[in-house]
């Protein structure tokens, strides 16, 4: 079966640095998104990688190692306000999006 | 504000009665979606239409009805749920379906209570 692994919740400090991360297992691969959402409101999108390697937009980053089955995104310089889950999402051979049940982001001042 | 309109936000109904949901997106897109998303739990696809045509059915029960009269508007038509058919209702559009890369737009979502 096709399976999308984060953990549950994670807690920081406030201007610190978190990385979140995400195992895949899916029958195919055209890529792996993460958004995010806050309590109550959309998901949003942050990054798309479909190669491996580093894609960095201002304090997110997100990574991908194909041949692992694995991403992660980093938060730099943490802020309240990105107290959020985060969600990964992997694109299958069919185009279609396989989901993680999210990770709860706790930053504390 | 993500382009993507949801209503109504909350919804309370009863096992017997019949609802609608309505989703309408302003971005131009040629795919929608929806999503249940309950506690703690991946997103779960329930259809998908590009260009008003149909292309995934995730074994929804019939008691979820989608209608998608043009690309911008989305219906889903609820009658006799359960329960657990409880959840967060989220609509998304994306430009294209069956090509990678294109990220998908949502909406607020509807709260729904069955009772």
């Amino acid at each position: 079966g096709q399976n999308i692994d984060q953990p549950t919740e994670m807690t920081a400090t406030e201007g610190a640095i978190v990385q979140i991360n995400c195992t895949y297992q899916t029958s195919g691969f055209n890529g792996l998104f993460w958004y995010q959402q806050h309590a109550g409101e959309a998901p949003t999108f942050l990054s798309y990688n479909v190669l491996d390697g580093l894609e960095e937009k201002g304090r997110f980053s997100s990574f991908l190692s194909r041949s692992k089955g694995y991403s992660y995104l980093l938060l730099k310089e943490l802020q309240m306000k990105d107290s959020a889950s985060y969600l990964c999402a992997v694109s299958d051979s069919n185009y279609q999006l396989i989901w993680g049940a999210g990770t709860k982001l706790i930053i504390k001042p | 504000e993500t382009g993507v309109t949801q209503t109504p936000r909350h919804l309370v109904m009863g096992m017997t009665n019949k609802k609608s949901l309505k989703c309408e997106q302003h971005l131009g897109h040629n795919a929608m979606y929806w999503y249940k998303q309950s506690a703690k739990k991946p997103l779960e696809l329930m259809f998908v239409y590009n260009f008003k045509e149909q292309t995934e059915n995730n074994s929804v029960p019939s008691r979820f009805s989608p209608e998608c009269p043009n690309s911008s508007h989305l219906f889903l038509h609820l009658h006799t749920l359960q329960p657990e058919d409880s959840a967060l209702y989220l609509c998304a559009s994306s430009q294209d379906w069956g090509t990678s890369g294109y990220e998908q737009y949502f909406g607020p979502g509807t709260r729904l209570t069955v009772t």
